[in-house]
């Protein structure tokens, strides 16, 4: 069964940093584009982070020099380096498989970061 | 950056009524468009992709449609299990963008 698993979430303070770990299963990792995305309390889904299969790295204004996706292909897992974490931060974080162009089929449970002081 | 609205925010609704959700986007992204549905608690579901096209598995009650800006996800009769978010999402380019959600309420 193909599956995704986030781990590393948890309470860090402003300016703190945290890496989230999402392990996959049953599929290679390495063979599709994949993303982290969040979501606040009671808040919508915002896209954090991408790696394209050729380890090109994309990411959006708001966490743009903050965060760094990555990936281990031994390991077949990739990761989310979040530095200077802000409140704002604050979000239940998925990792997600892009199937081509078209959308993503494959999500895992979610991880819960607080940024809190 | 894309940005996607949808109307409306909220909708409340009965089981068996027809529901429309309609999703635009700021601009063109051909057909580059997914629906998702999101239960508390849970990761988002795909319904629809390419903007017309039912995920393996999604009851046929679910149909998607349009294209460029203007996107519709339609429940054809509502059942107790669709009470739920919808996002759209565009994966036209980077950075990809999700829709605020519509909230369908009984």
């Amino acid at each position: 069964e193909e599956q995704l698993v986030e781990s590393g979430g948890g309470l860090v303070q402003p300016g703190g940093s945290l890496r989230l770990s999402c392990g996959a299963s049953g599929f290679i990792l390495s063979t599709y584009d994949m993303h982290w995305v969040r979501q606040g309390a009671g808040k919508g889904l915002e896209w954090v982070s991408a790696m394209g299969v050729a380890g090109d790295t994309f990411y959006p204004g708001s966490v743009k020099g903050r965060f760094t996706i990555s990936r281990d292909t031994a390991k077949n897992s990739f990761y989310l380096q979040m530095n200077s974490l802000r409140s704002g931060d604050t979000a239940v974080y998925y990792c997600a498989r892009r199937w081509a162009h078209w959308y993503f089929d494959l999500w895992g449970r979610g991880t819960l970061v607080t940024v809190s002081s | 950056d894309i940005q996607l609205t949808q109307s409306p925010s909220f909708l409340s609704a009965s089981v068996g009524d027809r529901v429309t959700i309609t999703c635009r986007a700021s601009q063109d992204i051909s057909s580059y468009l997914a629906w998702y549905q999101q239960k508390p608690g849970t990761a988002p579901k795909l319904l629809i992709y390419a903007a017309s096209t039912l995920q393996s598995g999604v009851p046929s009650r679910f149909s998607g449609s349009g294209s460029g800006t203007e996107f519709t996800l339609t429940i054809s009769s509502l059942q107790p299990e669709d009470f739920a978010t919808y996002y759209c999402q565009q994966l036209n380019n980077y950075p990809i963008t999700f829709g605020p959600g519509t909230k369908v309420e009984i």
